[in-house]
Formats: structure tokens, C-alpha cells, sequence
């Protein structure tokens, strides 16, 4: 079955400093790949996916990410933190064969000032 | 347009009651998902509408059950609740197609004692 990890389910950076969240996943057929942002006691945004285009993916607030076949990867960064980013951000896939997206355990964003 | 929108936001249920939840999918979408979001946890698939029919399923008992209406909105029934329902539930509501984006609600929140 199609499985997303997320490595780290804290993360802490300061202000201004490089954001990067990892996301890997597990698929023989290249997905389609996407990552949400949760606020408190609210619904998932998304920031950015991948569907077999560019291979860096720009999203809004200024983040990207890059998908990485060799690695089964698609990490999510952001040059410059901001307090505003601090949330819960999820990376999730729809396999090549399905029709659902399956969700990481999700990483916790602390900025700090 | 108007985004996803889900009843009630909160609520409390006693177990072995029945509980049912609404969402009212985006301007122009024909497509509904159901989630389930347990605390400190990604959301997991519950099932997915396309023009009024179960168009998947996931890892869900039978008492986890839905509809769609032919205006596109949905309903999640949740039979003979268990403590281990207390959720976030979500919907997300997309126009079709495996690449496009979900749009989700904010969620309503199931609190069975």
C-alpha cells in the first residue's frame, strides 16, 4: 500500500533562517504529490503539488519543493521563515492507481523569534 | 464562489449514539471526500462521492456510511459510536479528475463520551 513519511514531527527554526520539511514516499508509479498547511481548528490549504510537470514546484508564501524520483522524495522548504508560518504542514500523495490522497503523520512548524 | 462548508463545528456525542455530519462542497465541484483526522494524526481516507455515487473506500466498518445530494453537497452518518470516533472529521470537495486540487472545510469536530 502507498505510504507517506514524514521525518520529524517537530521541527524548530528561527526567524529568517531555511525551512525544510522531508517528505518521503513509497510508490513504484510516480504520484501525484501535494503539501497542505493546517492552522489551529481549521481545514487543510494547500501549498503547492507536483503532477508529473517541473520537477520544482513553487507554492504560495514563498514555499517550493522539489520532487526527486531517485529518492522517492519531496521535501518542502522555504528560504525565510516567518512567525506566520508556524503551523501544521502535511505532505500527501494520490497513488498512480487510486483516486484518494494519503496523508503523512504531518510535522509541526515552530518558528522562533 | 463560495468555499466548503461543514455542520455543525463542534459536538458531543454519547457512545452507541448516531451522529450525522454536513458538507456543502464548492461552487461547481462534483466530487466529495470524507476524512478522518484523530488528534496528533494525519487525516485518513473515509470514502469519496462523484455525481452521487461511492466512488472509493477506505479502511472504514460498515457503520461509516454517506450520500451525496444532486446538488453535490454530503452527508457522513457515523452508526453505534465508539469512544474511538472523537475525531476531526473533514470534507473536502474538489471538480474531479486525480490531479486537481481538494478544497477542504473547516472540519467539524466529534467528541463521543
Amino acid at each position: 500500500a502507498q505510504s507517506v513519511t514524514q521525518l520529524g514531527s517537530h521541527v524548530s527554526v528561527s526567524e529568517g533562517a531555511l525551512v525544510l520539511l522531508r517528505c518521503n514516499y513509497s510508490s513504484s508509479v510516480p504520484p501525484y504529490l501535494f503539501w497542505y498547511v493546517q492552522y489551529p481548528n481549521q481545514g487543510l490549504q494547500l501549498l503547492l503539488k507536483y503532477t508529473s510537470a517541473a520537477t520544482l514546484v513553487k507554492g504560495i508564501n514563498g514555499f517550493e519543493a522539489e520532487f526527486k524520483k531517485s529518492e522517492t522524495s519531496f521535501h518542502l522548504t522555504k528560504p525565510s521563515a516567518h512567525m506566520s508560518d508556524a503551523a501544521e504542514y502535511f505532505c500527501a500523495v494520490i497513488p498512480g492507481d487510486g483516486n484518494k490522497l494519503v496523508f503523512g503523520a504531518g510535522t509541526i512548524l515552530r518558528v522562533k523569534s | 464562489e463560495t468555499g466548503v462548508t461543514q455542520s455543525p463545528t463542534h459536538l458531543i456525542k454519547t457512545r452507541g449514539q448516531q451522529v450525522t455530519l454536513r458538507c456543502s462542497s464548492q461552487s461547481g465541484h462534483n466530487t466529495v471526500s470524507w476524512y478522518q483526522q484523530a488528534l496528533g494524526q494525519g487525516p485518513q481516507f473515509i470514502f469519496q462521492y462523484y455525481r452521487e455515487e461511492e466512488n472509493g473506500r477506505g479502511n472504514f466498518p460498515p457503520r461509516f456510511s454517506g450520500l451525496q445530494f444532486p446538488n453535490y453537497s454530503s452527508e457522513l452518518n457515523v452508526n453505534a459510536l465508539e469512544l474511538d470516533d472523537s475525531a476531526l472529521y473533514l470534507c473536502a470537495s474538489s471538480p474531479g479528475g486525480r490531479d486537481t486540487e481538494a478544497f477542504f472545510g473547516q472540519g467539524t469536530r466529534l467528541t463521543v463520551v
